[in-house]
């Protein structure tokens, strides 16, 4: 589509249950990145991709996340065993080439955990 | 590390009265900075990107330009509707940063009838 589309868009979990979040990327971009908006405007990098390979994991919190992008499929950000401080917005967005192109942002996701 | 610091935090405009929003950076090896424009709710709206000092892009009311240490995004009689929260990130291209945005703070725009 012509649009990054994020679903769904508010997720509520108890603490310690599992959290999955889903991203289509703009149709044609080769690119995915996911970012986490914790406080009003602080955007933080969590990982990115270059088609399915994992192309920057630099800000995954390793233990409880993940991530993949499958072939024919929405790309999906999974968080195990959710704590408090994972409350956030979960942006998602893709852009045609890694570098120096912009990146087209979803609404987000917005997860809540009680 | 790739810093970005913008001010104000806040700025509050009557309609029509001119002004400029400021982006200071540091980055190991600039690739590209972009501003956005956000909406309550929304995901960052793509405005601008810049390359290198001396670039200057324009649309509508806004006009984005760039130096080796910061970015100024003028807004020219502004509208109720250019209001928003406005975001400037870096794009680096040192060490493992290849790709990810780093984010300013934002500055959120007000603009009264």
């Amino acid at each position: 589509g012509e649009e990054v589309a994020q679903t769904p868009k508010h997720l509520v979990r108890g603490e310690g249950q599992k959290a999955k979040l889903y991203c289509a990327p703009i149709k044609g971009h080769s690119y995915v990145f996911w970012y986490q908006q914790v406080l009003k405007n602080e955007f933080k990098f969590l990982i990115s991709f270059q088609n399915e390979n994992v192309f920057d994991e630099t800000g995954m919190p390793k233990e409880r996340f993940s991530a993949k992008c499958l072939p024919n499929s929405p790309c999906s950000l999974e968080i195990q065993a959710t704590k408090l401080e994972d409350s956030a917005v979960y942006f998602c967005a893709s852009s045609q080439s890694g570098v120096r192109q912009p990146q087209h942002f979803g609404d987000g996701t917005r997860l809540s955990i009680l | 590390e790739d810093q970005v610091t913008q001010s104000p935090e806040a700025l509050r405009l009557q309609e029509g009265e001119s002004s400029s929003l400021n982006c200071s950076y540091t980055v190991s090896g600039l690739r590209g900075l972009f501003w956005y424009r956000q909406d309550p709710g929304k995901g960052p709206e793509f405005l601008f990107t810049l390359y290198s000092a001396g670039e200057e892009k324009e649309k509508e009311r806004l006009k984005a330009t760039l130096t080796k240490k910061e970015s100024f995004l003028h807004i020219t009689a502004p509208k109720p509707e250019d209001s928003a929260t406005y975001l400037c990130a870096v794009q680096g291209g040192g060490g493992t940063s290849y790709g990810k945005l780093t984010f300013g703070q934002g500055t959120i725009l007000t603009v009264h009838p």
